[in-house]
This record gives C-alpha cells, sequence and structure tokens, in this order.
C-alpha cells in the first residue's frame, strides 16, 4: 500500500522554539493533505486541510500563524509549531489523499512534539 | 469537530472471543470509516462503508451502518493479541476527506 512518510518522529523542544514537522507522500503524489492533533488517550482532532500550491484551511479554532502550514508540492507538506508552548505538547499526524483515480487516504505514523 | 461517539470506551476480552464496538454520529454522513490505531502510532484503515451500505466485511471484521439510528458497529471475531489497539470510527460528510474521528474504544486482548 502507499506510505506516508512523517519526520521527525519525536522532538523536544525548549519554550519559545520553533518545530517543523513534514508529511511526505512516498510513492503517490497527494493532492490534499490533512493535519490532525491528538492528545492522550484522546481522538483526532482535524486541524487544517493543506492544498498543493494554495493556502491552507483551518478549522475553526486552530490558529493559523501559530501552526503554519505549507503544501510546497504534490508529495510533501509541513506543519511548523512558531514559538512553541507546553501546552503544544501533542502528537500530531497528517493523511495524505491520492490524487488518482482512487482517491484512497493514508495516515502517517505521527510525530511526537514535547515542549519543555 | 468531533462527531462520533464510541461505546464502550474499553474493553477487554480473551483470545478468541468476539469484541464489537459502537459508534453514533450526529449528522447525515457520505460514508464512514473505521481505524485502528496501535500504542503511539499512526492510523491504519480497515474498512469504510458508505451510506447506502447496511453492511461489510472484510477479513475477521463486520461492520454495519444504521443510518436511521446514525450508529455503526465493528465486531472483531475471533479475537488475537495483535487486535490490542485503539479503536476509531470517522465520519466523512460529503466525500472531501475531511474525517471527524470519534473517542475510540481501547480493546485489550488477553492471551
Amino acid at each position: 500500500g502507499a506510505v506516508v512518510s512523517q519526520h521527525p518522529s519525536r522532538v523536544i523542544c525548549k519554550s519559545g522554539t520553533s518545530v517543523k514537522i513534514e508529511c511526505r507522500s512516498l510513492d503517490f503524489q497527494a493532492t490534499t493533505m490533512f493535519w490532525y492533533r491528538q492528545f492522550p488517550k484522546q481522538s483526532l482532532m482535524l486541524m487544517a486541510t493543506s492544498n498543493e500550491g494554495s493556502k491552507a484551511t483551518y478549522e475553526q479554532g486552530v490558529e493559523k500563524d501559530k501552526f503554519l502550514i505549507n503544501h510546497a508540492s504534490l508529495t510533501l507538506s509541513t506543519l511548523t509549531v512558531t514559538s512553541a508552548h507546553p501546552e503544544d505538547s501533542s502528537f500530531y499526524i497528517c493523511s495524505a489523499r491520492e490524487g488518482g483515480r482512487t482517491g484512497e487516504l493514508f495516515f502517517g505514523e505521527g510525530s511526537r512534539l514535547t515542549v519543555l | 469537530s468531533q462527531q462520533g461517539e464510541e461505546d464502550p470506551q474499553a474493553l477487554s476480552i480473551q483470545e478468541g472471543e468476539n469484541a464489537t464496538m459502537n459508534c453514533s454520529y450526529k449528522t447525515s454522513i457520505n460514508n464512514l470509516q473505521w481505524y485502528r490505531q496501535n500504542s503511539g502510532r499512526g492510523l491504519v484503515h480497515l474498512i469504510l462503508i458508505r451510506s447506502n451500505e447496511r453492511e461489510k466485511h472484510s477479513g475477521r471484521l463486520r461492520v454495519t451502518l444504521d443510518t436511521s439510528k446514525k450508529s455503526s458497529s465493528l465486531l472483531i471475531t475471533a479475537s488475537r493479541a495483535a487486535d490490542t489497539a485503539s479503536y476509531f470510527c470517522a465520519t466523512d460528510l460529503s466525500n472531501d476527506y475531511k474525517l471527524s474521528f470519534g473517542a475510540g474504544t481501547t480493546v485489550t486482548v488477553r492471551a
């Protein structure tokens, strides 16, 4: 099956720094990618929809200046958590929609962010 | 926003037994999907059922959908230790792949 790679899988940073998380579709072109956030033992909350070549669409309550999303190519979307604080610590997961006939959705392995 | 609610929150069964979990949602949907998540990992797609379907099977998995009750169930038959994971239902309201996830059911299969 198709593979979506997220990097880094784990990151620890100091409060106030910015962290970039990459989401790559390895063997297919992803017209759309989605970013989710998951707190421990909770569900996934959709943060934003990322379309290649256009601005991301953010869900209500998600600060676009805090969570910068860039979808520069059909295989890469990045999420940058700017000026991270401890409350931003979470598990971030991306999913990518295959742009061909099937349009299937594939999830990355997630990135665990810990802000000290 | 989170649309689905799952029941039970946690389930512990003996290997070989069946596991059943339910998902209820609030608004009309285009399709409903079930995913599995092992601890600290990404999601694995299990099965998708469309709004005009009532039941689907995939291996040891059986999913039902009752749109009149706005509910779905996932049955895992003859469970194995490797089935230990969290299971989430997710609804797609308009076939745009923007999924709204339920709270999940944590299943523990005892050997």
